[in-house]
């Protein structure tokens, strides 16, 4: 079976940093291009960050610069170091695996992390 | 970014049909396929429907997905109780090289 087990997260102070884990188990990460995805308290949905062995990083605007994500294949685990943290980065972070192995289209997550709650304040 | 846009909110009585519109650009919905998540309170999104029209197996038939041009919607018949939650559209932004979330719909069985 498929899992996708987060740690990390908490409080921070604004200007902090923080380094969220995704442990993943019952697939090959190097596989498949992973994704963190955020959601503010009481908002929608937001994709932060994706991750593919052979296609690189890409990242949101309001986080490009300040986080990285990346990945640990003999441990099978996804990362995402945040820096510089803002109050509006507040949120629940999950991380999530696309359906199809690759890159490209279509692109759906068929599997979630339970979420991670990072929360930035003085 | 931009996201895809969805009403806030769509409610109906038990037993019938509701439908959640999502729409988007040629950079988006327009050229690639979109895919809906249903999130109950407290907990992950869960796939509903992918590739348009696809269901994940264990999704029950009374959800399905179309999709015409930049936009697309999410059919629910015969709602029940449990259909309460929110739904998000998403889809590949060929722009971002990454995902653009609708931001979300949520519906209530009255």
């Amino acid at each position: 079976d498929v899992q996708l087990l987060q740690s990390g997260g908490g409080l921070v102070q604004p200007g902090g940093s923080l380094r969220l884990s995704c442990a993943a188990s019952g697939f090959t990460l190097s596989q498949y291009a992973l994704s963190w995805v955020r959601q503010a308290p009481g908002k929608g949905l937001e994709w932060v960050s994706i991750l593919s062995d052979s296609r690189g990083t890409y990242y949101a605007d309001s986080v490009k610069g300040r986080f990285i994500i990346s990945s640990d294949n003999s441990k099978n685990t996804l990362y995402l170091q945040m820096n510089s943290l803002r109050s509006e980065d507040t949120a629940a972070y999950y991380c999530a695996k696309p359906g199809l192995a690759g890159w490209g289209v279509p692109y759906y997550f068929d599997s979630w992390g339970q979420g991670t709650l990072v929360t930035v304040s003085s | 970014q931009s996201v895809l846009t969805q009403p806030p909110s769509a409610s109906e009585t038990p037993g019938q049909r509701v439908t959640i519109s999502c729409s988007g650009s040629s950079s988006n919905i327009g050229r690639n396929t979109v895919n809906w998540y249903q999130q109950l309170p407290g907990t992950a999104p869960k796939l509903l429907i992918f590739s348009d029209s696809q269901r994940p197996s264990g999704v029950p038939d009374r959800f399905s997905g179309s999709k015409s041009g930049t936009s697309a919607s999410l059919a629910i018949s015969g709602l029940q109780s449990e259909d309460e939650a929110d739904y998000y559209c998403a889809a590949w932004e060929d722009s971002l090289d990454g995902v653009l979330f609708g931001g979300g719909t949520k519906v209530t069985v009255l």
